[in-house]
């Protein structure tokens, strides 16, 4: 199936530094999103990246994307203790059934 | 701008028994979206409605069934209940279908089976 992973499945890093995750995926997408989930709380969006872009930036959030490696990477500069969530790719097939396949998450911790 | 609202908080059940979940979308948003979210799992999309329609399902058995009304609001049933649905229930709106509008996402229905 075509479903988004992660990597690394955690992270734990110190405030200050920067933090990156990456998602993989099996087959061609329309677009590609990031979500973050605090404990016990719903997804929220962070950033839409569509497959004829290769990078983009929101605040501290820096997405790329490689469709040739069927890849992404969100990178969280300057991180602080707030950053502390699990953070899903999501993706949707190109000529697909029109649903978001999301992976299993990394859990960032930031340490204070 | 109220977010996704979905209701109850938290639902306890016996194997065997029905549950209802109930999520309002963000006014405006036609399409809703369930997801399952079980411990270590990942999110395992369910249903998607639009304009009160079902326009798509995952693989899940038909005991998981759902409905939108014509105000937009959605429910989701689950019958027959199980001990393995035991999990987080994701309700989420979008102003347009997948792929090009990010998905909304409430607070969740933590459903327990005992």
């Amino acid at each position: 199936s075509q479903q988004g992973e992660e990597d690394p499945q955690a992270l734990s890093i110190q405030e200050g530094e920067n933090a990156t995750m990456n998602c993989s995926y099996k087959t061609s997408i329309n677009n590609l999103q990031w979500y973050r989930q605090n404990s016990g709380r719903g997804l929220v969006h962070l950033i839409l990246i569509r497959s004829n872009e290769r990078e983009k930036h929101s605040g501290r959030l820096r997405v790329t994307l490689d469709t040739s490696k069927k890849s992404s990477s969100l990178l969280i500069t300057a991180s602080r203790a707030a950053d502390t969530a699990s953070y899903f790719c999501a993706t949707d097939a190109r000529g697909g059934s029109e649903k978001l396949v999301f992976g299993k998450g990394t859990k960032l911790t930031v340490n204070p | 701008e109220a977010g996704v609202t979905q209701s109850p908080t938290h639902l306890i059940k016996t194997r065997g028994q029905q549950a209802t979940l109930r999520c309002s979308p963000i006014s405006g948003h036609t399409s809703v979206y369930w997801y399952q979210q079980a411990l270590g799992l990942g999110l395992q999309f369910l249903l998607w409605y639009d304009e009160g329609e079902e326009r798509n399902r995952g693989n899940f058995p038909p005991r998981f069934s759902g409905r939108q009304f014509p105000n937009y609001s959605s429910e989701l049933n689950v019958n027959a209940l199980e001990l393995e649905d035991s999990a987080l229930y994701l309700c989420a709106s979008s102003s347009g279908t997948v792929p090009n509008q990010p998905q909304h996402f409430g607070d969740g229905t933590r459903l327990s089976i005992l």
